[in-house]
């Protein structure tokens, strides 16, 4: 449970503005990832990283941007750009691709 | 990509009774196949996975079963208890340009009642 963070839980932020979520994991994960989930949507990806310095676009990737400058921190950032940005976001970490992924408890994002 | 599809949507069960998800992928590439519950408010966790070289697969009172040739696989709960309600997804895994990911159902709301 303790091996993947984020922070923080609920975030509130006004339209037009960028907001960073943030995930760390201290499991030695190679791979991280970004989903986003609304209801009745189940998860959606919007980011991926298999190796620090690198990442890939998941399915809705735009109004989204990531890096990954360190193995433990994947932040994400929400651009003005993202139409609907209120939705809960969740952060997963996996030792190697297909395999099981760890999920962080979520960031609630409210977009006024 | 790999295509993912989930049924039923919600399922309603009698405590004791059995439940039976199902998903469909598209790739046949895909390897990999975990299946998580979620909780109300909670992070999806991991209950029972499976790899395309075995058929099926058993812990305690949940089992997975696979068909390669038709590309399905199904989640079953046995005896089923009230605290098995949640949100269940299937995944399959990416292969190629998409090695690295997993594909999601939508998920299945299962509610049991006492």
């Amino acid at each position: 449970d303790g091996g993947i963070t984020q922070s923080p839980k609920y975030l509130f932020r006004k339209e037009g503005q960028n907001v960073t979520l943030s995930c760390e994991q201290n499991l030695n994960h190679d791979a991280m990832y970004w989903y986003r989930q609304d209801p009745g949507q189940g998860l959606r990806l919007i980011y991926y990283s298999q190796i620090v310095n690198d990442f890939q676009k998941g399915d809705i990737a735009e109004g989204y941007s990531v890096s990954r400058e360190k193995k433990e921190s994947f932040p994400l950032t929400v651009t003005s750009a993202q139409k609907n940005p209120t939705a809960f976001y969740l952060c997963a970490s996996s030792i190697l691709a297909a395999d099981e992924q760890f999920f962080g408890p979520g960031t609630r994002l409210t977009v006024l | 990509g790999e295509n993912v599809e989930q049924h039923p949507s919600t399922l309603s069960v009698q405590e004791g009774d059995s439940a039976v998800i199902k998903c469909t992928y598209s790739d046949s590439a895909s390897n990999y196949f975990p299946w998580y519950k979620q909780e109300l408010g909670k992070r999806p966790q991991l209950i029972i996975d499976i790899r395309s070289n075995v058929g099926e697969k058993k812990d305690q009172r949940i089992a997975v079963t696979l068909n390669k040739t038709a590309k399905h696989f199904s989640l079953h709960i046995t005896e089923t208890q009230p605290e098995d309600s949640a949100v269940y997804f299937c995944a399959a895994s990416g292969r190629g340009s998409t090695l690295g990911r997993l594909y999601f159902g939508r998920g299945t709301q299962l509610t049991v009642w006492p």
